[in-house]
């Protein structure tokens, strides 16, 4: 059974540029999550998604952020513009149904600003 | 506000003997606790986890331990090895939030 796929690896963007995440989840499951990794740290939350519904984003900074799901399948996670301080590694994660099953991540997408 | 916490960045240990991983957190909401672990390059995996319901979860090499009233947890493997030797994320929910919640991270480094 194929991970959780995410695309690109890795990415060198100058600030004020956009970018833009792809991922896909584990065939079945139905909940997806972006989450944004800061050195040193463990990963926060951004975005959940179940099916095409975001019913968690409180913690996704709007003003620059935006995610889309369609069709409940792929996901894309845009920043635009991007800022120094959005250097960090970006995880997709899936699940069967609820976050207190276990999440499946990917091997990221680890962004540098300058 | 670093709901979960681990306060040791780092920690050394000569294979075979007993890893032993800290997690304190201070919401007294959560009530089911993982543990990730993280390879260089990919993404966390799951390793193991706890209900609250519960004070001890043993699988194999690991097992956590969870004390509720002193809102702490450890993980404990036995014996180490090598290819232990990766970053390793505790996490908490409250029910019906959701939403997990990461501490820092552990850098466990398994000597030969």
């Amino acid at each position: 059974e194929a991970g959780v796929v995410q695309s690109p690896r890795y990415k060198i963007i100058e600030k004020k540029q956009p970018v833009a995440f792809w991922c896909n989840p584990i065939s079945g499951h139905n909940t997806l999550y972006w989450y944004r990794q800061n050195l040193g740290q463990g990963p926060e939350l951004l975005i959940r998604y179940e099916n095409e519904e975001a019913v968690d984003d409180s913690q996704l900074p709007k003003d620059r952020f935006s995610a889309e799901r369609l069709k409940g399948v792929d996901s894309t996670l845009k920043i635009q513009p991007a800022e120094l301080g959005d250097s960090a590694v970006y995880l997709c994660a899936s699940s069967f149904g609820l976050a207190r099953d276990e999440q499946y991540f990917g091997p990221g997408t680890r962004l540098t600003v300058t | 506000d670093q709901q979960v916490k681990q306060n040791s960045p780092s920690l050394s240990v000569q294979e075979g003997r007993i890893s032993i991983l800290n997690c304190d957190y201070t919401n007294s909401m959560f009530d089911y606790f993982l543990w990730y672990k993280k390879y260089p390059a990919e993404g966390p995996t799951f390793l193991i986890s706890i209900s609250s319901i519960k004070d001890k979860n043993e699988d194999g090499r690991f097992t956590v331990f969870l004390n509720k009233s002193a809102k702490h947890l450890s993980l404990h493997i036995v014996p180490s090895q090598p290819g232990d030797s990766a970053v390793y994320f505790c996490a908490a929910s409250a029910q019906g939030a959701q939403k997990l919640v990461f501490g820092q991270g552990t850098r466990l480094t398994i000597n030969p």
